[in-house]
Formats: C-alpha cells, structure tokens, sequence
C-alpha cells in the first residue's frame, strides 16, 4: 500500500541554519504530496504542495520538489528562525484515494 | 471566517464513560475525517466520511463511533470500549476527494482518561 517514510527527529539546529528533511513515499499513480506543519498544541496546517512530477511547492522561505526518479520531497529552508520550531509531516494523497496518508513527523528544535 | 471548529478543546473522562467530541465546518467541503495523534508519533485515521449520511472506517476504527447527519457536522464519540483513549483528536476536512486538495484541519482535541 501507499505510504510515506521521513527522517526521524528531533532535529536540533541554530537560527541562520540551514533545512532539510528527508521524505521518501511509496505509490502507485501519481500522487498528491504535502507538508504540513503542527506548532504546538495545535492542528496540522498546510505548509506547501505538488500536484505533479518536477513541480516546486513553496511558501515562507520553505521549498520542497516533487521528485518522482527518486520518489522524494525533501522540505528545504535557507535559514531558519525559531518561530520554525514545529512538527513537519510529510504527506501523499494517490489518485482517486480518499485519505491523505502521513509519515510519522519530524520535530524541529531551532535555537536562537 | 471559514473553517473547522473543535470543541471542547480539553476533556476528561472518567473509566467506563463514553465522550463526544464535536467537529464543525463551514467551509462547504464533502470530506471529513478523524484522526487520532500519540505522542510523538504520527496520524492515525480513526474514520472518515465522503458524503452526508455514509462514513467508513479507518486504520483504528474500533472503540470510536461517528455519525454524518449534516454536511458540516462529524462528531466522534470514544466509547468505553476503547482501551486506551488518552490521545490527541484531530478532526480535518476536504473540498472533493477526486480534487486532490490538502486537507483542513481543527485545533484538537486534547483527551485525558482519568
């Protein structure tokens, strides 16, 4: 079946550092894949997306690229700042499918 | 403003007891969900529903219970057949699941079995 694998956490870095999470997905067609973003004691929001192979998501200074070779979307930040310490999920939706499959989430601790 | 509302936002529940949590959405989307959240770990989908009046069951459906009896509305009840529901309860929504739209989500419901 459908499922989503990212990097295990948490990750620890300085502000000014440099992001990346790893998320690798197992499907079949041509999914939907997201990153969402849950701060603390609240619900998941929409960080960016890709609809379709080659496509880039962004949205505050996050990037992630729809790599469907290596079945890859990795999240990328330039720069850090502690207002970015959250929990990121990477997530799939395939064609035709009802629910939006998660990986497990990566905590990321950003230190000023 | 549109979007999901989830009440209460902490409950306790006593050994035995059964609990409905509450999830509304006036964003006119088909789709709703529920999904439970572990500590440190990822969602797990507990039920969910693509139209008024029909719902299937997800990964984790036994113990919980839902009903769809309006667009906007998809409450949850954790039953006492439910083992071990302290967890975290999030309740989504989506415009059309053909759509391949990400999904909205409510602030949660934090439970706690006392």
């Amino acid at each position: 079946g459908d499922s989503v694998t990212q990097m295990e956490g948490p990750v620890t870095l300085s502000e000014e550092a440099f992001l990346t999470i790893n998320c690798t997905y197992t499907a079949t067609g041509y999914p939907s894949l997201f990153w969402y973003v849950q701060y603390p004691g609240e619900g998941l929001q929409l960080l960016l997306k890709a609809t379709k192979a080659d496509d880039k998501g962004s949205n505050k200074g996050f990037e992630a690229t729809y790599r469907k070779e290596t079945t890859s979307f990795h999240l990328e930040k330039g720069s850090v700042q502690v207002s970015d310490s959250a929990v990121y999920f990477c997530a799939l939706l395939n064609t035709g499918g009802f629910k939006t499959i998660f990986g497990a989430g990566t905590r990321l601790f950003v230190k000023a | 403003d549109g979007g999901i509302t989830q009440s209460p936002k902490y409950l306790f529940r006593k050994e035995g007891q059964n609990v409905t949590l509450s999830c509304e959405q006036n964003l006119n989307h088909d789709a709703m969900y529920w999904y439970r959240q572990d500590p440190g770990q990822g969602l797990r989908l507990i039920y969910y529903s693509q139209i008024v009046n029909d719902f299937q069951k997800g990964d984790i459906a036994e113990g919980y219970s839902v009903s769809r009896e309006k667009k906007e509305s998809f409450p949850l009840t954790v039953t006492s057949a439910q083992k071990n529901p302290t967890a975290f309860y999030l309740c989504a929504s989506s415009p059309n699941t053909r759509l391949m739209a990400e999904a909205f989500f409510g602030q949660g419901t934090r439970l706690t079995v006392v």
